[in-house]
């Protein structure tokens, strides 16, 4: 089976841009959440998706949102770039009910 | 709001010694999860404990529940180096909402 893949690895953005990050699934799950991770810190949670509607969410502002689309691949779209949005963007998918979460290997964005 | 204290943020031990990192949360929790994530790398599920008081074993690694489910510890005997890494714990509240404890950083001494 396949584990959870993001895409891009890297990428390096201008304040005030728009973004957007792509995660798939592993095989067979149906739910996905999404993290930031700044240097030294744990990850904290953006959001959750279950069955294309998001059914959780962390604090942070309107200009981060998401998809999840019916393959269950999902998209984390942030808006108006800040310099504080620099972190890693983790991925995790699990099924709904089951234990534990898959993470993917995270793209790092570097807003400037 | 929800929050998750994890001790100790670091930890430096030599080869062979036993290592312990605890989570308390503010609530009483449905479950509790942990992830080991290695330096440069992606949290890694390590086990999902349910049950009031529950005790589980992964080869040197013991995972425990509190009686009240406010809190959790992570016991490693004898660590070795492989065990280098941010220990993290994750909770799960009603609403779908998932808080990661600050996690400790091990580091191991050969």
């Amino acid at each position: 089976e396949t584990g959870v893949t993001q895409s891009p690895t890297h990428l390096i953005k201008t304040r005030g841009q728009q973004v957007t990050l792509r995660c798939s699934s592993q095989s067979g799950h149906n739910t996905v959440s999404w993290y930031q991770q700044a240097l030294g810190q744990g990850p904290q949670f953006i959001f959750q998706y279950y069955r294309e509607e998001e059914n959780g969410r962390g604090n942070f502002p309107p200009r981060f949102s998401g998809l999840q689309f019916p393959n269950y691949s999902s998209e984390l779209n942030v808006n108006a770039l800040e310099l504080d949005d620099s972190a890693l963007y983790l991925c995790a998918s699990s099924l709904m009910g089951s234990r534990g979460y898959t993470f993917g290997s995270g793209t790092r964005l570097t807003v400037v | 709001g929800q929050q998750v204290m994890q001790i100790p943020q670091y930890q430096h031990v030599q080869e062979g010694e036993d290592f312990t990192t605890y989570c308390n949360s503010s609530t009483t929790l449905s479950n509790i999860q942990w992830y080991k994530q290695r330096p440069g790398g992606h949290p890694v599920f390590l086990i999902q404990l349910v049950k009031s008081g529950e005790v589980k074993k992964q080869k040197r690694l013991t995972f425990q529940f509190g009686e009240a489910k406010k809190n959790s510890s992570l016991h490693i005997t004898a660590t070795q180096t492989t065990d280098v890494g941010t220990y993290f714990c994750l909770e799960e509240t009603s609403g779908s909402r998932l808080t990661f404890g600050e996690g400790t950083q091990l580091t191991v001494n050969p």
